[in-house]
């Protein structure tokens, strides 16, 4: 059973902070790795996705992946108290379906 | 305007009726799936179909039926024989291959008394 673990929170940072997120999966297979924003109530929305080993930077997100180490994170810089919601991990294997994982709910505070 | 639609929003059912969840997309993706979020956790695979006419059990497709007729529809059927319906069914599309990022229509949320 392929598996993507995250913390399930709740991660509570003030406002201004970086946030950090962490997601570690068992499939050395995986290919592609995503994060996703969920809302309460709403469905998740597409913020970052990384392919290669290191970083990648987009406005005050930072994805950041290690396959040997079977790792991957999500930075979030400055946070503001819009970004509190919840961040599921997903990750993509040869067999092209996508596993989830159980997210990390994030509170920032004002 | 492109994007994923799902209808019902909400939808309410007696114990033992059958209910179909409506999910249509015009962004021309192949693959389409279906995905099933119980309150607190993450989200589980019921059907996927990555080309029309064909499609596969995902995790936890016990009391569940899908069809794909065409590109754009692939709905998905809640039988009376799944012992747990009540959940937020979230449907999604790709276009599919390795590297594709899925996108989410706005979900369904069935209560089942």
């Amino acid at each position: 059973q392929k598996e993507v673990e995250q913390n399930s929170g709740p991660l509570s940072v003030p406002e201004g902070a970086i946030a950090s997120l962490n997601c570690t999966y068992s499939d050395r297979g995986s290919q592609s790795f995503f994060w996703y924003r969920q809302y309460s109530g709403k469905s998740p929305e597409l913020i970052m996705f990384i392919y290669s080993n290191g970083d990648k930077e987009d406005g005050r997100f930072t994805a950041q992946l290690n396959k040997a180490s079977q790792y991957v994170s999500l930075l979030i810089r400055d946070s503001q108290p819009s970004d509190s919601a919840t961040y599921l991990c997903a990750v993509l294997g040869d067999g092209q379906n996508f596993v989830f994982g159980p997210g990390t709910r994030l509170s920032v505070l004002p | 305007d492109g994007g994923i639609t799902q209808s019902p929003k909400y939808l309410f059912r007696k114990e033992g009726q059958n209910v179909t969840l409506s999910c249509e997309q015009n962004l021309n993706h192949d693959a389409m799936y279906w995905y099933r979020q119980d309150p607190g956790q993450g989200l589980r695979l019921i059907y996927y179909s990555q080309i029309v006419n064909d499609f596969q059990k995902g995790d936890i497709a016990e009391g569940y039926s899908v069809s794909r007729e065409k590109k754009e529809s692939f709905p998905l059927t809640v039988t009376s024989a799944q012992k747990n319906p009540t959940a937020f069914y979230l449907c999604a599309s790709s276009i599919g291959g390795a590297q594709y990022e899925q996108y989410f229509g706005p979900g369904t949320r069935l209560t089942v008394t």
